[in-house]
């Protein structure tokens, strides 16, 4: 079982559609990454995110931690055929880094 | 800046067979990290270097996998005898300093078994 539970597992959508991903999982983390990995390659990191309840954004992508620390979403406006890839969530707890098992997003132009 | 190399980007064996993978980080980073990512799965990791020792391979499969880091720079994963579970993606990262979260995990393209 994944620590990390990541939903949904595939998702595709339409150039311009917005989206949201979500991560999910029972422990608490200090910290959670986000990573996007495109076929043939390794995963790139988006963003960090450390406390509880922050929200970063990256030009279209909103990421946001929950209060309590289990959760993240990723939130993508007006997606882009470029933003087609795996998203990955990655939570870090004691030294630990864990990965979800990823969205696989197609964004079809 | 270059990236982290790893090498034979791809390799196809024989259940039994032995295989090796190498990796060289970015300069200057301390750690080192070898992950498994099987199809459709996130990246599991095997083995964390800091500098030339290991700080976590409680999930290596030690009675068939091996890795080292001579010298504190490259690295090599080893896989004897290979089975048909292992088919993967092997991923190596490094990063800059002790620990985990130092910021940012940079990975290389990795290298895809497939056992037959």
């Amino acid at each position: 079982t994944q620590l990390l539970e990541q939903s949904p597992q595939f998702l595709s959508i339409q150039e311009g559609e917005n989206l949201t991903v979500y991560c999910n999982s029972s422990s608490v983390f200090s910290s959670l990454q986000w990573y996007r990995q495109e076929p043939g390659e390794g995963p790139v990191l988006l963003v960090t995110v450390v406390t509880g309840g922050e929200v970063k954004k990256l030009k279209r992508l909103t990421f946001q931690f929950g209060d309590a620390r289990k959760d993240s979403s990723l939130h993508i406006t007006a997606a882009q055929p470029g933003d087609t890839g795996l998203y990955l969530c990655a939570g870090l707890n004691n030294n630990d880094m864990r990965f979800g098992a990823g969205t696989r997003l197609t964004v079809k132009p | 800046e270059a990236g982290v190399a790893q090498s034979p980007r791809y390799k196809i064996i024989e259940k039994r067979q032995s295989v090796a993978f190498w990796c060289n980080p970015i300069s200057g980073h301390a750690t080192l990290y070898w992950y498994q990512q099987i199809l459709g799965q996130g990246p599991k990791l095997l083995i964390q270097f800091q500098n030339n020792g290991v700080v976590d391979d409680s999930q290596l499969p030690k009675d068939r996998f091996s890795a080292e880091r001579l010298k504190g720079v490259d690295s090599t994963l080893k896989i004897q005898p290979a089975k048909l579970e292992d088919s993967a993606v092997y991923l190596c990262a490094s990063s800059l300093g002790g620990g985990l979260f130092t910021g940012e995990l940079f990975f290389g393209e990795g290298s895809r078994l497939t056992v037959l």
